[in-house]
Formats: structure tokens, sequence, C-alpha cells
């Protein structure tokens, strides 16, 4: 059984903090990390995607990825009220047959306050 | 405007019935998914479809099941095989090109069963 694990929180962080948010993945040969963001009640948003070891920046949101550890995260710069959400962690594996199959974390619920 | 859609937004169900929820997407995407959640979990795979014509079983898919005649359209039906079927489901839809990988969600279709 291939698993993601998220810490499923709350974290709870100040206004124009940084909120860092975890998720590692036991499946090594898994190849793209996404991340979501979902709002209650609603569908989950894309909010980036990484596929390389390091760091990749988007504007308030950083993702790092290392996958010797198996391990992605997510930084959120001068974290908002609005940020308050739950995040879900979603690895892909690319199966031979040309399928991708998705994995989704629980998800990590973070409150901002203002 | 292009995008996912799915109907309806709201169902009711009494038990020994099936129900088919409705995805469709004009944005000439070639794989669709189906996901179910329920509350504090993460997104559980039901079915996915690469191509028209073809489908696979996801890590869930007992009491589900669908149908992909056109590329536009990926029907899900409950049958009253499922024991639980009361849930948020999600449909998803990925690109052709470089980002197949990649999921983007309709609006969902929150499932209750009286």
């Amino acid at each position: 059984q291939k698993e993601v694990e998220q810490n499923s929180g709350p974290l709870s962080v100040p206004e124009g903090a940084i909120a860092s948010l975890n998720c590692t993945y036991s499946d090594r040969v898994s190849q793209s990390f996404f991340w979501y963001r979902q709002y209650s009640g609603k569908s989950p948003e894309l909010i980036m995607s990484i596929y390389s070891n390091g760091d990749k920046e988007d504007g308030r949101f950083t993702a790092q990825l290392n996958k010797a550890s198996q391990y992605v995260s997510l930084l959120i710069r001068d974290s908002q009220p609005s940020d308050s959400a739950t995040y879900l962690c979603a690895v892909i594996r690319h199966s031979p047959g040309g399928s991708y199959i998705p994995t989704f974390g629980r998800g990590t619920s973070l409150i901002v306050h203002p | 405007d292009g995008g996912i859609t799915q109907s309806p937004k709201y169902l009711f169900r009494k038990e020994g019935q099936n129900v088919t929820l409705s995805c469709e997407q004009n944005l000439n995407h070639d794989a669709m998914y189906w996901y179910r959640q329920d509350p504090g979990q993460g997104l559980r795979l039901i079915y996915y479809s690469q191509i028209v014509n073809d489908f696979q079983k996801g890590d869930i898919a007992e009491g589900y099941s669908v149908s992909r005649e056109k590329k536009e359209s990926f029907p899900l039906t409950v049958t009253s095989a499922q024991k639980n079927p009361t849930a948020f489901y999600l449909c998803a839809s990925s690109p052709p090109g470089p980002r197949t990988d990649t999921q983007y969600f309709g609006p969902g279709t929150r499932l209750t069963v009286l």
C-alpha cells in the first residue's frame, strides 16, 4: 500500500509568519509531487508542483523536495488569514503503461490568526 | 467557459438505490479521475480513465462503476453494493502533454444516503 503521510494539525500561525507544512511518502518510484489547497466544503485547488530535488518558489509559496528522504514540504511566507485551509499533498507514480497513479495525504489544517 | 462540471451539487439517495454522478469537462483533457473524500480524510481514488473506452480500478472501486464513452464525460454510478456511500465525491481531469500528471478538480457532489 503506497502511503502519503501528513500531520493533520491544526497548525496555527500568526498573520505574517511562515507556515511550514510537511509530507512524507513511502513509494520510492514516485516522480511527481503536488500541493493543493482545500477550503472547507470546496474542491482542491492546485498550488504548485515539484519534480526535482531542491526548492521551487512561486510567489509566497515554496515547495521543497528531498527524494532521498522521501520528503516534500510547502512553506507559506507572510501567511494571511485567507491562507487558512487544509493543504493536501499528492504524490504521483508513473506506471510503465503510461498511467499516472495518484495518492493523496489526509491533509494538514492551517489556521492563520490575526 | 472551459472547466470541469459536476452535477448535482447535492444528492440524496435512499438505501438500496443506485445513483449516477455526472462529470463533464470541455478542456480537451484525456485523463479523468473519481475520488471520494470522507470527513478528516484525504482523497481516495475510485476509478480513473486515461482514454475513451478504457478505465482502471483505483483503491476503493468496490460498489462503484464508471463508463467513458466520450472524452468529455466520465459518469460514476454508486450502486447499492456500496455499504457506506455518504461522502463528498470529486472528479478531476488532466491535460495532455508534459503536464498530464497534473489534476484539476471539479466542484464536487455531496452524496447523502437517507
